[in-house]
C-alpha cells in the first residue's frame, strides 16, 4: 500500500532554515509528481510546491517562491523541501502528497509534520 | 490568481442531505476535486474529476460541476461525516493547485 512518511519538522527561529523529508513506499516513486501542501494552525490547506516525476520541472506558490526548494532522490524514494529564510507565517503542518496519474489532484497524503517558526 | 469560494459552514441533521458549494470563475470548465479532513488527520480524497469516487468512498458522496459552481453532495449524512471539506482545482496555465477556503460540516 502507498505510504508517505514526513520527517524533519520542529521549532526554528525566524530567518533560519529547515529541511523536510518524505519517505515514499508502496508505489513506483520515480513515476509520479510529488507535492508539498501546508496548513497553518486552524486554517485551510495551502499548496506549496510541485516537482515532476523526473525532477526536471518545479513549481512554487508565490508565498514561498525564492525561499523554499523542492527536490527528490528517486534512487532513495525520497522527497525533500528545503525551507530557508523562515518566517513566523510559515508555521504549519506540512504534508507531502502524491500527484494523481494525470496530474490534477492529490491521491495520497502523508500524515504531516509540524514546523513551528518562533523566536 | 484563480479564487475558489466555499461557505465557512454547513449544518445538517443525520439522515438528511448536505450540499457544499465551491464557486469560481467558469469553474465548470475545470475538473474539481474534493477532500475530507477530520480533526488531527490528513486530508482524504472523496471525489475527483467533478463526480468520480476513489475506491472505498461510499456512494453517499457525489459531485457535480457546472457554470460557476461545483457541489459536493453527501446523502444520508452520518455523524462520522462531520469534518472539514475542501474543493481543489488545477490551474493548468501555471501548473499550480488551488484550494477553496474549506467548509466545516456539522451534523446536528
Amino acid at each position: 500500500q502507498v505510504q508517505l512518511v514526513e520527517s524533519g519538522g520542529g521549532v526554528v527561529q525566524p530567518g533560519r532554515s529547515l529541511r523536510l523529508s518524505c519517505a515514499a513506499s508502496g508505489f513506483t516513486f520515480s513515476s509520479y509528481g510529488m507535492h508539498w501542501v501546508r496548513q497553518a494552525p486552524g486554517k485551510g490547506l495551502e499548496w506549496v510546491a510541485l516537482i515532476w516525476y523526473d525532477g526536471k520541472k518545479k513549481y512554487y506558490a508565490d508565498s514561498v517562491k525564492g525561499r523554499f526548494t523542492i527536490s527528490r532522490d528517486n534512487s532513495k524514494n525520497t522527497l525533500f523541501l528545503q525551507m530557508n529564510s523562515l518566517r513566523i507565517e510559515d508555521t504549519a503542518m506540512y504534508y507531502c502528497a502524491r500527484d494523481s496519474p494525470r496530474g490534477s489532484y492529490f491521491d495520497y497524503w502523508g500524515q504531516g509534520i509540524l514546523v513551528t517558526v518562533s523566536s | 490568481s484563480y479564487v475558489l469560494t466555499q461557505p465557512p459552514s454547513v449544518s445538517v441533521a443525520p439522515g438528511q442531505t448536505a450540499r457544499i458549494t465551491c464557486g469560481g470563475n467558469n469553474i465548470g470548465s475545470k475538473s474539481v476535486h474534493w477532500y475530507q479532513q477530520k480533526p488531527g488527520q490528513a486530508p482524504v480524497l472523496v471525489v475527483y474529476d467533478d463526480s468520480d469516487r476513489p475506491s472505498g468512498i461510499p456512494e453517499r458522496f457525489s459531485g457535480s460541476n457546472s457554470g460557476y459552481t461545483a457541489t459536493l453532495t453527501i446523502s444520508r449524512v452520518e455523524a462520522g461525516d462531520e469534518a472539514d471539506y475542501y474543493c481543489q482545482v488545477w490551474d493548468s496555465s501555471s501548473d499550480h493547485r488551488k484550494f477553496g477556503g474549506g467548509t466545516k460540516l456539522t451534523v446536528l
